[in-house]
Order: C-alpha cells, then sequence, then structure tokens
C-alpha cells in the first residue's frame, strides 16, 4: 500500500521555540494532505487541509500563524509549530490522498512535548 | 459538532468471539466510510471501506455492514483475536479528495 512518512517521530522542545515537522508521500503524489491532532483518550481532530501550490485551509478554532503549512510539491507537507507551549504538547499526524482515491494514509504520527 | 458518532467507548471480547463495533453519522452526504485500526503513539492504519452504493463489505475476518437509512455502519470482527485488540475509528467523507470526519474511537480488548 501507499506509505506517508513523517519527521521526526519524537521530538521534545523548550517553550517559546519553534519545532518543524515533515510529512512525506514516498510513492505516490499527493495533492491533498491533511494534517490532525490527537489529544489523550480522543479522536483524530483535523487541523488543516494543505493543497500543493496554495495557501492551507485551516479548521475554525486553529490559530494560522501558529500552526504554519507548507505544501511545497507533491510530496512533501511541513506544519510548523511557532512558539511552542506546554498545552501545544500532543500527538500530529499527517495524512495524504494520492490523485482521486478516497482513500487517506496516514503518517505515523509525531509526539510533540513542549517543556 | 460531532458529524460521526462512536457511543462505546470500549469493549472487551473473549478470543474467538464476534467483535461487533458501531458507528452513527448524522450527515446524509456522506457517502464514503472507512475503518481504521490505532495502536498507541502509531498512526491509524487503514482497515476496509465501503461506500454508500453498498451495504456490506467483507475483507477475510473484517465485514463493514452500512444502513444509510438509520445512519449507521458496524464493523464486525469474527473470530476475533488478541492482536485485534487496539482503537478503532470510524470515518466519513462527502466526496473524493474532502477530508474525512472521525469518531471518538472504541477501544477493543480481545481477552485470550
Amino acid at each position: 500500500g501507499a506509505v506517508v512518512s513523517q519527521h521526526p517521530s519524537r521530538v521534545i522542545c523548550k517553550s517559546g521555540t519553534s519545532v518543524k515537522i515533515e510529512c512525506r508521500s514516498l510513492d505516490f503524489q499527493a495533492t491533498t494532505m491533511f494534517w490532525y491532532r490527537q489529544f489523550p483518550k480522543q479522536s483524530l481532530m483535523l487541523m488543516a487541509t494543505s493543497n500543493e501550490g496554495s495557501k492551507a485551509t485551516y479548521e475554525q478554532g486553529v490559530e494560522k500563524d501558529k500552526f504554519l503549512i507548507n505544501h511545497a510539491s507533491l510530496t512533501l507537507s511541513t506544519l510548523t509549530v511557532t512558539s511552542a507551549h506546554p498545552e501545544d504538547s500532543s500527538f500530529y499526524i499527517c495524512s495524504a490522498i494520492p490523485g482521486t482515491s478516497y482513500e487517506q494514509y496516514f503518517g505515523p504520527g509525531t509526539r510533540l512535548t513542549v517543556t | 459538532d460531532q458529524q460521526v458518532k462512536q457511543n462505546s467507548p470500549s469493549l472487551s471480547v473473549q478470543e474467538g468471539r464476534i467483535s461487533i463495533l458501531n458507528c452513527d453519522y448524522t450527515n446524509s452526504m456522506f457517502d464514503y466510510f472507512l475503518w481504521y485500526k490505532k495502536y498507541p503513539a502509531e498512526g491509524p492504519t487503514f482497515l476496509i471501506s465501503i461506500s454508500s452504493i453498498k451495504d456490506k463489505n467483507e475483507d477475510g475476518r473484517f465485514t463493514v455492514f452500512l444502513n444509510k437509512s438509520a445512519k449507521h455502519l458496524s464493523l464486525h470482527i469474527v473470530p476475533s483475536q488478541p492482536g485485534d485488540s487496539a482503537v478503532y475509528f470510524c470515518a466519513a467523507s462527502e466526496r473524493v479528495g474532502n477530508q474525512f470526519y472521525f469518531g471518538t474511537g472504541t477501544s477493543l480488548t480481545v481477552i485470550p
């Protein structure tokens, strides 16, 4: 099946710093990628939809200036958490859709801990 | 507003028995549904899907049933195995390339 990778898998940073998370589709081109966040014992919550070559579409309540998304190519989207705070600590997961497929392929996730 | 709901946060089943996980949705425009399986600290893994033109889809031990009039779908796992223990999410989408809405998940424990 299609493979989506995320890097890093785990990151610890200090409060006030910025962290970049990469999401790559390894064997297909993805015009659309999604970024999700999961809080403990809760569902995946969509943060934003990332379209190659255009600005990301953010869900209500998600600060676009804090969570910067760049979909620079058909195989790479990045999420940058700026000026991170402890409440940003969470599990971030990206997904990608190949072409006209319905199926969404998920990355393995990135565990962010802000101290 | 939760458009996809999984009202049972957890389920325990004996090995060899059937596991039934339920999912309800509110948006009648949803036409494609997925079930994902997730282990802790890992990304979700696609399990099985069904489109609105069908009412049943089977893949090995996994069967998904869709009742459009009731806006309800269920995942049946038979026979259940200890390795099936994980959190199961259902998800729904309106059309190709559109976002998926996820339920809150059901944690399945299969007891050996």
